[in-house]
């Protein structure tokens, strides 16, 4: 089955700084990667996502990045913003059947 | 609102009870699923459900553990004499179906606590 790494477990930048988190997956059959926001005792909230046929997307300031090769894909915030704090996890799904997760990136954004 | 809903939210109870969880997913979503997350960790993938069919078990869903769509709406989580390890988040997403990924929408989920 699919098993989803990501790193780092912990970041910290400062405010206006950019925050990179990278996932690599092992089934090379996953050809939907979404990425999740979860705030202290909150619902994971889809914040972008990125199919297979595509190598980039972007939304405002966050943009994800996939290298199917590789099989990895990560996640780029930019001019980071306090609010941004939080876990963050990266996921992977093949033909919209069960998704495995990251153990998530605790982001902390320093003002 | 018309998101995902899981009902309780907070269950405490004593070891061996047995607890049920209720999800109801967004109304026009086929695609329902249970997954437990601890403190740390990312979601676990337990279960999923096409309408009322259940379509993939983890092998982390011991024969303890049951889940139930019977009109593919709703759908409830029964966990049978409750043991330590059990305490965790329960949560519940649902999805539209068919065979291109499509974004799960989580509900608050429910926090159980094994006494």
């Amino acid at each position: 089955g699919e098993n989803v790494e990501q790193h780092p477990s912990t970041l910290s930048v400062q405010e206006g700084d950019s925050a990179v988190i990278k996932c690599t997956y092992s089934d090379s059959a996953s050809n939907y990667f979404p990425w999740y926001k979860q705030e202290l005792g909150k619902r994971p909230q889809l914040i972008i996502d990125i199919r297979s046929n595509v190598g980039e997307k972007k939304d405002q300031r966050i943009a994800v990045t996939l290298n199917k090769t590789a099989k990895h894909f990560s996640l780029h915030i930019t001019e980071t913003q306090p609010e941004d704090s939080a876990v963050y996890f990266c996921a992977a799904s093949p033909n919209n059947n069960d998704m495995r997760f990251g153990a998530g990136t605790r982001l902390t954004v320093k003002p | 609102d018309t998101g995902v809903s899981q009902d309780p939210r907070h269950k405490i109870t004593k070891r061996g009870q047995n607890v049920t969880f209720r999800c109801d997913p967004i109304s026009e979503h086929n695609r329902l699923y249970w997954y437990r997350q601890t403190l740390g960790q990312g979601p676990e993938f337990l279960t999923y459900f096409q309408n009322e069919a259940q379509l993939e078990k983890s092998r982390l869903l011991s024969d303890r553990f049951s889940a139930e769509r019977p009109k593919g709406s709703f759908s409830t989580l029964e966990i049978q004499r409750t043991e330590q390890g059990d305490s965790a988040m329960y949560l519940c997403a649902s999805s539209l179906g068919g065979t291109r990924g499509q974004p799960q929408h989580f509900g608050d989920g429910t926090r159980l606590s094994i006494l």
